[in-house]
């Protein structure tokens, strides 16, 4: 497929667990990025890479998150010891460039309930 | 700081009918873009539009316009005879300096058969 795909598409868990969520990006696409979206809200920005590195974290709530993308492609947003408010749908955006103006494109989301 | 305002939360028209969509930002910036995005009931945010704070030109696209006005901060969107197919959530999104997209609340549109 030539779009952002994201897995898993749903995700609930126990308060208190860890998950990992993944995001595989467009071919060819060097910037990532993560948003969050509540539940009647807009997306909020959490984390964007150019390349391998995190050039911009701003958006991360707290230390229980944090996001790789260690060979510059796919990317992984981990979160720790979940909390019921972090349920929400995590968004996965990629762009061929970071410079502007850089269309986003988005991934179908992943749905994460903590119980 | 940078914010958009989408102060229309509902929106419930007719088929056919015309509908315009709110948008009001406030950024420092003085080269920034603006976008609109479609979210169907499918979730998948869907890209429409984007223009640059250099550009104020209004754009048209089918039965979709955008009217740009720098003076009012605003970057609404107009649908014209609306269809029942335009029922989604929409979002207007801001980007400055930085590269992170600075979305609105959103506004539901439902269109009516």
């Amino acid at each position: 497929g030539a779009g952002v795909s994201q897995t898993p598409s749903n995700k609930v868990t126990e308060k208190g667990k860890y998950v990992e969520l993944r995001c595989d990006p467009i071919s060819g696409h060097t910037a990532l990025y993560w948003y969050r979206q509540s539940l009647g809200q807009g997306p909020e920005f959490l984390i964007y890479f150019q390349g391998t590195g995190a050039a911009d974290d701003s958006g991360l709530p707290n230390d229980r998150f944090f996001a790789v993308r260690p060979e510059g492609s796919v990317s992984t947003l981990k979160i720790q010891r979940t909390e019921r408010g972090d349920s929400a749908v995590y968004l996965c955006a990629s762009s061929m460039t970071s410079g502007s103006p850089n269309e986003q494109f988005f991934g179908p989301g992943t749905r994460l309930t903590v119980l | 700081a940078q914010k958009v305002t989408q102060a229309q939360t509902e929106i419930s028209v007719v088929e056919k009918e015309d509908v315009t969509l709110d948008c009001v930002y406030e950024t420092r910036d003085t080269t920034y873009y603006l976008f609109w995005y479609k979210q169907p009931p499918s979730g998948e945010l869907v890209f429409l539009i984007r223009r640059n704070s250099f550009d104020e030109q209004n754009e048209i696209s089918g039965r979709y316009s955008w009217n740009f006005q720098k003076s009012t901060s605003s970057f609404n969107f107009t649908i014209t005879a609306s269809q029942v197919v335009d029922s989604a959530v929409y979002f207007c999104a801001l980007k400055g300096g930085a590269q992170k997209l600075v979305f609105g609340q959103g506004t539901r549109l439902t269109i009516n058969p």
